[in-house]
């Protein structure tokens, strides 16, 4: 199936720090979300974004869709220890007519106060 | 506007059992999609149901099966557990069709002994 690779897995920080992550494909996306998952609780929507090119802001976060479709990216900019989680992309794709989501491998973040 | 609810949060079976677990989605939304979390695959699709019919299905064996009723919630069936089941299982709900943010519960821990 379809698969996508999110890089870096982890990142040890120190808070205050930006910090960047993304998630490429080898297919094309319609849609890419960005979520971020605390231990034991499922995950929480940070970002949506629906259109190639499109730059997307949620306070300290940007999101990006890739213009070529099968790519997008997550920035942080000023991390703090709250920050601490793992993030992880989705996309879902152009020939699924439903919300069938896939989903990279996560990214580990880890802020030093 | 009360989340997405999962219950049980928790629950242990015995290999070779069955077992069902919950979803009610966000009050309005009629999409619930599954998901399966594991350290080793990640986070993998089982399936979507949109107005009790099921949309979209992953690459899981039959013993995987969900429904949903006319209020919108939904229902997994795992039958004769294997220890591979083990697993932290993800309920999402979106608003309507394709292309719509989704919304994650909690999530039910299900560990098979």
């Amino acid at each position: 199936g379809q698969q996508l690779n999110q890089s870096p897995q982890s990142m040890f920080i120190q808070e205050g720090e930006d910090v960047s992550m993304n998630c490429t494909s080898s297919s094309i996306f319609n849609t890419w979300l960005w979520y971020k998952q605390d231990p034991g609780e499922g995950p929480v929507l940070l970002i949506a974004l629906y259109k190639a090119g499109e730059l997307t802001s949620n306070g300290r976060l940007t999101a990006q869709f890739g213009i070529t479709r099968k790519d997008s990216f997550l920035n942080i900019s000023a991390s703090i220890p709250s920050d601490v989680g793992i993030y992880f992309c989705a996309g879902q794709s152009l020939n699924n007519a439903g919300n069938m989501l896939t989903f990279g491998g996560g990214t580990r973040l880890m802020v030093k106060p | 506007k009360a989340g997405v609810t999962q219950t049980p949060r928790y629950l242990i079976k015995t290999r070779g059992q069955q077992v069902t677990l919950s979803c009610s989605p966000i009050s309005g939304h009629r999409s619930v999609s599954w998901y399966q979390q594991t350290p080793g695959q990640g986070l993998q699709f089982l399936f979507e149901y949109f107005s009790e019919t099921q949309r979209n299905k992953g690459n899981f064996p039959g013993r995987f099966s969900g429904r949903q009723f006319s209020n919108s919630r939904s229902e997994m069936n795992v039958s004769t557990l294997e220890l591979g089941d083990s697993a932290l299982y993800l309920c999402a709900s979106s608003a309507q069709g394709a292309t719509t943010e989704a919304f994650f519960g909690q999530g039910t821990r299900l560990t098979v002994v």
